[in-house]
């Protein structure tokens, strides 16, 4: 089945500096890469997603990147503002089914 | 519209003890899914639901039940609770497949003693 790694696990950031996270997948079938943002004690949401056929992908300050060929893909935010502090999940699609890394808690400091 | 609703918010079982809980969405939605959310483990997958009228396991079914009532309801059992099923249980729906996002519930937390 799939297997989807996520990096860092923990990651603080200066209000305004860039955050970088990175996940890894293992089945080249997984053909659509979603990334959600989840709150303290709420549920998560979706913030952006990516499918297999595009590369790369931006709104606003937040952008993903796919590498098809490595298997991995990449959520970056730029111009960090206190309000990013969550967690964050990436997830990949196969035959249906989401596998979610084990998320990374993003802090951004004033 | 309400989105996806979970019912209890919170419930606590003794090992042992059985119970349902229940999902719903008001979004026309063809696929439902049940996560469990536990510390560090991120969100695994118990069972989900591509249409009415099927399920199938997720990553980490055992110990557990889903039946998909109708196009709205998707509930998850849990027909002994161990103490290793306290977790945040979350439900999801999806338009189709796994290709669209997927809209959260509010989640359950579940303590079993």
């Amino acid at each position: 089945g799939e297997n989807v790694e996520q990096h860092p696990s923990t990651l603080s950031v200066q209000e305004g500096d860039s955050a970088v996270i990175k996940c890894t997948y293992s089945d080249s079938a997984s053909n659509y890469f979603p990334w959600y943002k989840q709150e303290l004690g709420k549920r998560p949401q979706l913030i952006i997603d990516i499918r297999s056929n595009v590369g790369e992908k931006k709104d606003q300050r937040i952008a993903v990147t796919l590498n098809k060929t490595a298997k991995h893909f990449s959520l970056h935010i730029t111009e960090t503002q206190p309000e990013d502090s969550a967690v964050y999940f990436c997830a990949a699609n196969l035959w249906g089914k989401l596998i979610f890394g084990q998320g990374t808690e993003l802090s951004v400091k004033p | 519209n309400a989105g996806v609703t979970q019912t209890p918010k919170f419930q606590v079982l003794k090992t042992g003890q059985s119970m349902t809980l229940q999902c719903a969405q008001d979004m026309n939605h063809n696929s439902m899914y049940w996560y469990r959310q536990d510390p560090g483990m991120g969100l695994r997958l118990i069972y989900y639901s591509a249409s009415e009228g099927t399920t199938d396991k997720g990553e980490v079914p055992n110990g557990y039940n889903v039946s998909r009532l109708n196009k709205r309801e998707f509930s998850l059992r849990l027909e002994s609770a161990a103490p290793s099923q306290t977790s945040v249980y979350f439900c999801a729906s999806a338009s189709s497949g796994g290709y669209n996002e997927q809209f959260f519930g509010p989640g359950t937390r579940l303590t079993v003693l």
